[in-house]
């Protein structure tokens, strides 16, 4: 286990809603980055938050947004929902001095969402 | 523009039979190369980390190598438990990972 945690687990949402995914990250890790996992594809990076602020995004549009928290946990929102939205989201974390690449990265088990 | 690539997409070996997996990569300047297993619904697990060609790493029954253009994973004497999907990826420009579309291995007792 890598102690990140995520949740929920799985769920579905109807087209034009807005949901929220929460994910801790490993004790001791500073770093937090979420990223998008289509079936038969490799995740794709939609961001990443360092000391409660966001310093690297990747091709993804603003309805995509985040929040890092003081005790390093964070959230991923999605606002209007869209049916190619409909994927495994991934949390990571670790640790990074600078806010630049740092160690090892560590994946969660994932939040299945089902956009219908 | 940073660039992952892996071969074959899928691979079927028996048990015992050792192989190798490809990573071709482009990239302007390479922060890491890391390979990662990830199980059927379950979140990718890391594996290695690779810095400069040239280099080695090992565990258990895989080992994976670097050169300047390519990663190699390589899997000897395989057993089922073995069976996952392999991620390779880049470390990216923003401390993120740019990763491949994996290669699905599946060993047969």
């Amino acid at each position: 286990e890598t102690g990140v945690t995520q949740s929920p687990t799985h769920l579905i949402k109807t087209r034009g809603q807005q949901v929220t995914l929460r994910c801790s990250s490993q004790s001791g890790h500073n770093t937090v980055s979420w990223y998008q996992q289509a079936l038969g594809q490799g995740p794709q990076f939609i961001f990443q938050y360092y000391r409660e602020e966001e310093n690297g995004r990747g091709n993804f549009p603003p309805r995509f947004s985040g929040l890092q928290f003081p005790n390093y946990s964070s959230e991923l929102n999605v606002n209007a929902l869209e049916l190619d939205d409909s994927a495994l989201y991934l949390c990571a974390s670790s640790l990074a001095s600078t806010g630049g690449f740092g160690n090892t990265i560590y994946f969660g088990e994932g939040s299945w969402l089902t956009v219908v | 523009e940073d660039q992952v690539t892996q071969s074959p997409e899928a691979l079927r070996l028996q048990e015992g039979e050792s192989s190798s997996l490809n990573c071709s990569y482009t990239v302007s300047g390479l922060r890491g190369l890391f390979w990662y297993r990830q199980d059927p619904g379950k979140g990718p697990e890391f594996l290695f980390t690779l810095y400069s060609a040239g280099e080695e790493k090992e565990k258990e029954r895989l080992k994976a190598t670097l050169t300047k253009k390519e990663s190699f994973l390589h899997i000897t004497a395989p057993k089922p438990e073995d069976s996952a999907t392999y991620l390779c990826a880049l470390g990216g420009s923003q401390g993120n990972l740019i990763f491949g579309k994996g290669t699905k291995l599946s060993v047969k007792p």
